[in-house]
C-alpha cells in the first residue's frame, strides 16, 4: 500500500487559514487522496478526497500536486472546533482493500 | 438517520473474561469494519465484512471473532479478554469496498475498553 507522510503537529492561530501538508510520493494512477479529521474522544470523520483535480467542500479544500507525490488540506478559517488529528489516507480501487490510518497530524488552534 | 452506533461506550473487563461490542448501521451499507486505536496512535483494522454472512480477517484480528447474520449488525466477540486488548474500538460502515476510490466511511462513536 502506498503510504503517506505528515507533519506529527501544527499550530494555527483561530480565524487564520491553516494549510496540512501531506507527501505520497508512491502514489500510484487509480489512487484516491482521503482526508479524516478525528476530533478528542470521537470516532474519525470523512473531510474531504480527490483524485487529480483540486476540490471543496463545505468544510475544506484540498490542493493535489500536479504530480500527485503530494497534497495539502486547507482549512480557510480555523476555529477552536478545528482541533482535531487530521489524517491523509490513500484508497486504492479494488475488494475491500484496507485504508492504512498512520498517526496524522494534531493541529491546534489557539485564539 | 442514527448512522453507525456502538454499544457499550465503556467497559472494565477482567483478564480471561469474554465480551461482545455491538455495532449498528441505519444506513443500509453493506461494508462494515471494526478498527481499534491505541493511545497515541493510528487506527488498526480488525475485522472486516463485505455484505451479510461473509467476513474477512483484517490487520490484527487475533483475540476477536465477528459475525454478520444482518445487513445492519456487526458484532465484535473478544473471548479471553487480554491487557493487550485494552484500546478504543471503533465501528465503521461504506456503501462501497474499503478503498473503492470515492468510498467513504462512516465512523461510530467508539467503545473504550479496558482490561485488567
Amino acid at each position: 500500500d502506498a503510504k503517506t507522510t505528515q507533519p506529527n503537529s501544527m499550530e494555527s492561530n483561530e480565524e487564520e487559514p491553516v494549510h496540512l501538508p501531506c507527501n505520497h510520493s508512491t502514489i500510484s494512477g487509480t489512487d484516491y487522496i482521503h482526508w479524516y479529521r478525528q476530533l478528542p474522544s470521537q470516532g474519525p470523520e470523512y473531510v474531504i478526497h480527490g483524485l487529480t483535480s483540486n476540490v471543496n467542500n463545505r468544510m475544506a479544500s484540498l490542493a493535489i500536486a500536479e504530480d500527485r507525490k503530494s497534497s495539502t488540506l486547507i482549512l480557510h478559517r480555523a476555529t477552536l472546533r478545528d482541533a482535531a488529528v487530521y489524517y491523509c489516507i490513500l484508497t486504492t480501487t479494488g475488494t475491500a482493500s484496507k485504508l492504512t490510518f498512520g498517526t496524522g497530524t494534531r493541529l491546534q488552534v489557539t485564539l | 438517520n442514527a448512522g453507525v452506533t456502538q454499544t457499550p461506550k465503556f467497559r472494565i473487563l477482567k483478564i480471561g473474561q469474554s465480551m461482545t461490542l455491538q455495532c449498528a448501521q441505519d444506513m443500509n451499507h453493506n461494508y462494515m469494519y471494526w478498527y481499534r486505536q491505541d493511545p497515541g496512535m493510528g487506527l488498526k483494522l480488525i475485522y472486516y465484512s463485505v455484505g451479510a454472512g461473509i467476513t474477512d480477517k483484517g490487520e490484527v484480528p487475533n483475540g476477536y471473532n465477528v459475525s454478520r447474520s444482518t445487513t445492519e449488525d456487526f458484532p465484535l466477540r473478544l473471548e479471553l479478554a487480554a491487557p493487550s486488548q485494552t484500546s478504543v474500538y471503533f465501528c465503521a460502515s461504506s456503501s462501497a469496498p474499503q478503498g473503492f476510490g470515492a468510498n467513504v466511511l462512516t465512523f461510530g462513536a467508539g467503545s473504550r475498553l479496558t482490561v485488567l
